[in-house]
């Protein structure tokens, strides 16, 4: 297993443009959650996949953010219009679909906005 | 829904001690996961160790140990002969079922390691 990679690592950005991160899950792991990180907080959820389908959303979700994960594979998040209180740690995590196995995080996507 | 409370923001130990750290959730669930998370500065998040609440026996990796009272709805965490790279913040969640959920976190503890 090669880990969780997420892209980019850092992303500074003005309040209103968009921005996208991309996770790359463990190869064969079919479940993928999204989280964010505030500074002093634990980790909260965003939303989760099995496979392309999305399976839950959080009502930190708002309708400016995004995911898709298209093919079962990677998965993007997308946030419009960005504002100042979305400056966070977005976290990205997968794991195999059977009973007791382990989530995996990736290094994050710490993002300002400006 | 599910809370995770972790009542320590900040510990510190001297290497080669014992601490330990606490945790206290609430669930309606009848089955859940519980876990704790290592965060390094600047590294990201790894599992330290896991719970299934239907086993009564505490889980035990190494050096960490846990003492899971279910009924008090407790899951602290023991470190024990601290080491220096122990230093990090850890996290407590838990999720629902067979860990499927999504997991929902506590807010966090930094420990620190004196030399």
């Amino acid at each position: 297993d090669t880990g969780v990679s997420q892209d980019p690592r850092h992303k500074i950005t003005k309040r209103g443009q968009n921005v996208t991160f991309r996770c790359d899950p463990i190869s064969e792991h079919n479940r993928l959650y999204w989280y964010r990180q505030t500074l002093g907080q634990g980790p909260e959820f965003l939303t989760y996949f099995q496979n392309e389908a999305q399976l839950e959303k959080s009502r930190l979700l708002s309708d400016r953010f995004s995911a898709e994960r298209p093919k079962g594979s990677f998965s993007t998040l997308e946030i419009q219009r960005t504002e100042q209180g979305d400056s966070a740690m977005y976290l990205c995590a997968s794991r195999r679909g059977q009973a007791k196995e382990t989530q995996y995080f990736g290094p994050g996507t710490r993002l300002l906005v400006l | 829904a599910q809370t995770v409370t972790q009542s320590q923001p900040e510990m510190s130990v001297q290497e080669a001690e014992t601490v330990t750290l606490s945790c206290t959730y609430d669930t309606s669930e009848s089955d859940y996961y519980l876990f704790w998370y290592k965060q390094p500065p600047s590294r990201q998040m790894i599992l330290v160790i896991r719970q299934e609440a239907y086993k009564q026996q505490n889980a035990t990796e190494n050096r960490f140990s846990v003492n899971f009272q279910k009924a008090a709805k407790s899951f602290s965490l023991k470190i024990s002969d601290s080491q220096l790279g122990d230093a990090a913040m850890y996290f407590c969640a838990c999720s629902r079922n067979s860990g499927n959920t999504p997991l929902v976190f506590g807010k966090g503890t930094r420990l620190s390691v004196i030399a």
